[in-house]
């Protein structure tokens, strides 16, 4: 089975602080994705990667880097966090080529004071 | 604009009493449907890929269908230990997949 691990399941932080959010899979995933999750705003791609080194924006990348220094890890920056990046914040990896499932954690929920 | 629209926003169902949970899209290009199940406090679990009209796919009560402009995910005779969220989304290519916002689902026993 794939796993995903994200490392906090809850995380409390200040406003203005620089925040890092880890992932790690264990399924030699190329593509990995992080997503926050607002009720009735569904899921909304932040970033996602297809390669070590490699990012792409996703639909709302603004306030947030990754980095992607090993195939396994995909990490999330909160560069001066904001009260409203208070969310939750799911990743996700996946095989590459065609159409396939992602597989996601369980979560960080962040709470921005 | 691409959208997916899930319906209802909550269903309330007694045990044994099947539905069906709906989600509509408008993305051209359709390369893959999914449907994921989400507990409180997890991420989402995959259940089904859909990749052409007329495909079904089935676990247990739930049965997926798909058509040029919609999916169902049909729950017969459900537990409680179906309630869930259950989320949709779309892949259209490159890496662009988009989620509905969700049908949450609660079994009364």
């Amino acid at each position: 089975d794939v796993k995903v691990t994200q490392s906090s399941r809850y995380l409390v932080k200040r406003t203005g602080e620089k925040v890092f959010l880890e992932c790690v899979q264990d399924m030699d995933h190329e593509n990995m994705f992080w997503y926050r999750q607002d009720p009735g705003l569904g899921l909304r791609l932040i970033y996602f990667s297809y390669d070590v080194k490699m990012k792409e924006k996703g639909d709302i990348p603004e306030g947030y880097s990754v980095s992607r220094e090993k195939k396994e890890r995909f990490s999330l920056i909160l560069e001066s966090a904001s009260t409203n990046q208070t969310s939750m914040y799911l990743c996700a990896s996946s095989s590459p080529g065609g159409s396939q499932p992602q597989h996601f954690g369980d979560g960080t929920r962040l709470s921005i004071l | 604009e691409d959208q997916v629209t899930q319906s209802p926003e909550a269903l309330r169902l007694q045990e044994g009493e099947s539905s069906s949970l709906n989600c509509s899209y408008t993305v051209s290009g359709l390369r893959g449907l999914f449907w994921y199940r989400q507990d409180p406090g997890k991420g989402p679990e995959f259940l089904f890929t859909l990749y052409s009209a007329g495909e079904e796919k089935e676990k247990e009560r739930l049965k997926a269908t798909l058509t040029k402009k919609e999916s169902f995910l049909h729950i017969t005779a459900p537990k409680p230990e179906d309630s869930a969220t259950y989320l949709c989304a779309v892949h259209q290519g490159s890496n662009d997949m988009r989620f509905g916002a969700g049908t949450r689902l609660t079994v009364k026993p």
